[in-house]
């Protein structure tokens, strides 16, 4: 069964740091991989997403993230944080004929001024 | 585009009462998805359609949760009876399959309380 590991349950970073939110996956065969973030009240929104070829994905606001197959790991990068990006940050894996999601638990993000 | 519509946003109800939360796709999107957030479990899928036709109902917690699309705009999700554990954020996503790639689009969710 697939499964999606997301092992900082939270980050805190000053704005204009770099930030890096880890997510690792489990799954048979090839993976269609997502992220997703969440304001406070908010669904979710889609930042980026991973189905084949280039294996450095660019999303929306400045967002990207690389696909390793060898280490199974799908992590999500931002070179300059910014106040707004404060939120709840959610790596899935889509599997199944409409790929379906599984998600990770998710990782909070804090901004510090 | 209007994106996904969920109604309800917040529904407070007393255990025992039925609940009824709405959504409405992305027009022309042909896979509609119900998840349910909560603290203990995050995210998880209850129920997906394809076309309209319920595909993979497995996630469905118990027989007092059930789910219909009656038309490619419109789905509902039903609790009868609710419980406390019931309450939760329930998301409603869509999306559209090509070749196998179709990325979901949520709604904004609806908050359910179950007192």
């Amino acid at each position: 069964a697939q499964s999606v590991t997301q092992p900082d349950i939270h980050i805190t970073v000053s704005e204009g740091a770099s930030l890096e939110l880890r997510c690792n996956y489990s799954y048979g065969a090839t993976p269609y991989l997502f992220w997703y973030v969440q304001s406070p009240g908010q669904g979710l929104q889609l930042l980026l997403k991973y189905f084949s070829g280039d294996t450095l994905v660019q999303g929306i606001k400045g967002f990207e993230a690389e696909f390793k197959r060898s280490q199974s790991s799908f992590n999500l990068r931002k070179p300059s944080v910014h106040w707004s990006d404060a939120a709840e940050y959610f790596c899935a894996v889509g599997f199944g004929s409409a790929r379906q999601l599984t998600f990770g638990s998710g990782t909070q993000l804090t901004v510090l001024p | 585009d209007a994106g996904v519509i969920q109604s309800p946003r917040h529904e407070v109800t007393e255990m025992g009462q039925e609940v009824t939360l709405r959504c409405k796709p992305i027009s022309g999107h042909n896979s509609l998805f119900w998840y349910r957030q909560t603290m203990m479990r995050g995210l998880e899928l209850l129920i997906y359609f394809n076309n309209n036709v319920p595909i993979d109902d497995s996630g469905m917690p118990e027989d007092r949760f059930s789910a219909k699309m009656p038309n490619a705009s419109f789905s509902t999700l039903k609790i009868q009876p609710s419980e406390p554990r019931d309450s939760a954020v329930y998301f409603c996503a869509s999306s559209i399959q090509r070749e196998g790639r179709g990325e979901q689009f949520f709604g904004p969710g609806t908050r359910l309380t179950v007192l």
